[in-house]
């Protein structure tokens, strides 16, 4: 069965500091991965998709995610973190070609001062 | 602007209580989806519908149920049967059944009860 790890419940960053979310998934063949992100009572807003192709991926408000195979994961990344960048971060996995998502356990950051 | 609207964004249930979360689109998307999010758990899928009138359980779906009488809604009823239903529930819709359509998700519903 397919399944998402996303290791870290929560991580700290300073303000201005750079940021790696993991994200591991366990699936017999290359699925279409995601990353959310999900402020306090609301819903999910989509950063980044990866299909195919060029394994690094730009998404929206300065981040981006690389695909490793070899490593069957898909981390996320920020080179200067904001503070309202503070919110819950989910990867999410999807078959080719069958639209449904599972989802990791997202991890929480936090970012200080 | 297009988008999700779920109503209303909290409710309150009583025991032995059907209630019913509203789903609406405008962005003229086929596939709709309802999740149900427990703290430390993601978000899990009670039933999904590729077009109208038609529509299947995820995974879980059991003290639930759903109609897609139209294209731009996709209610979710809250049964009885659903003895644990405290959660926060999210909405989301797609243009495609393919996984290369993007899911979009509403600001959700927050469901407690008396």
């Amino acid at each position: 069965a397919q399944s998402v790890t996303q290791p870290d419940i929560h991580i700290t960053v300073s303000e201005g500091a750079s940021l790696e979310l993991r994200c591991n998934y366990s699936y017999g063949a290359t699925p279409y991965l995601f990353w959310y992100v999900q402020s306090p009572g609301q819903g999910l807003q989509l950063l980044l998709k990866y299909f195919s192709g060029d394994t690094l991926v730009q998404g929206i408000k300065g981040f981006e995610a690389e695909f490793k195979r070899s490593q069957s994961s898909f981390n996320l990344r920020k080179p200067s973190v904001h503070w309202s960048d503070a919110a819950e971060y989910f990867c999410a996995v999807a078959p080719v070609g069958f639209q449904k998502l599972v989802f990791g356990t997202g991890t929480r950051l936090l970012v200080s001062p | 602007d297009g988008g999700i609207t779920q109503s209303p964004k909290y409710l309150f249930r009583k025991e032995g209580q059907n209630v019913t979360l509203s789903c609406e689109q405008n962005l003229n998307h086929d596939a709709m989806y309802w999740y149900r999010q427990d703290p430390g758990q993601g978000l899990r899928l009670i039933y999904y519908s590729q077009i109208v009138n038609d529509f299947q359980k995820g995974d879980i779906a059991e003290g639930y149920s759903v109609s897609r009488e139209k294209k731009e809604s996709f209610p979710l009823t809250v049964t009885s049967a659903q003895k644990n239903p405290t959660a926060f529930y999210l909405c989301a819709s797609s243009a495609g059944q393919d996984s290369n359509q993007p899911q979009h998700f509403g600001d959700g519903t927050r469901l407690s009860i008396l």
